[in-house]
């Protein structure tokens, strides 16, 4: 089975601070993604990583940034966490795929809900 | 760019009968893919179903079948003899291509509540 972790389930921080938000998975995929979900709003790519140490912004990627420095792990950093950013944060990953139309489902964590005070 | 619309953001079914999720989509592309995903409350995302654009038949996992209907733009779920583990949050998602790898695009989602 594959299996998806992230770092925290529920983690709470005050506004300024660094924070990282841990993913990792076991099965080999080349992708990794990180989205924030917020109710109404539906799921929002922040970003995602189709290969070791290589990064592309999603839709909302402004006051975030990642790192991969390892295939199996990807982490969300907050530099300087703001209230804003209070939401479910959900970590994805999927094997490469070229055809748009092909089977190649994404895998989610089980999330970590941040809340920054 | 993609967009995918779910209009119902609650639905009610009662146990043992069928309900539809409706999902419509916009994309340019002429190849694409087009997942359900369901989210309990205990918040992880778990795949449901799946359907290619080149698909010609409609797809089907079990109780949960995908009413494709290209020329509309539509990806409705039909979940068949609802039970109460069916209460949940469902995502409907489109790949589409971004830089160089592909991404899916959500849905606002729809809440399914299953009752006696």
């Amino acid at each position: 089975d594959v299996k998806v972790t992230q770092s925290s389930r529920y983690l709470v921080k005050r506004t300024g601070e660094k924070v990282f938000l841990e993913c990792v998975q076991d099965m080999d995929h080349e992708n990794m993604f990180w989205y924030r979900q917020d109710p109404g709003l539906g799921l929002r790519l922040i970003y995602f990583s189709y290969d070791v140490k290589m990064k592309e912004k999603g839709d909302i990627p402004e006051g975030y940034s990642v790192s991969r420095e390892k295939k199996e792990r990807f982490s969300l950093i907050l530099e300087s966490a703001s209230t804003n950013q209070t939401s479910m944060y959900l970590c994805a990953s999927s094997h490469l795929t070229r055809r748009l139309a092909g089977l190649s489902e994404q895998y989610f964590g089980p999330g970590t809900r941040l809340t920054v005070t | 760019a993609q967009k995918i619309t779910q209009t119902q953001p609650g639905m009610f079914v009662q146990e043992k009968e069928a309900v539809t999720l409706d999902c419509t989509y916009d994309t340019s592309d002429p190849s694409y893919g087009l997942f359900w995903y369901k989210q309990p409350s205990s918040g992880e995302m778990i795949f449901l179903i799946y359907q290619g654009s080149y698909d010609q038949q409609n797809a089907t996992e079990g109780r949960y079948s995908l009413n494709f209907q290209k020329a509309r733009k539509s990806a409705n779920l039909v979940i068949s003899a609802s039970q109460l583990g069916d209460s949940a949050m469902y995502f409907c998602a489109m790949r589409g291509r971004t830089g160089t790898a592909s991404k899916l695009t959500f849905g606002t989602g729809t809440r399914l509540q299953v009752t006696l």
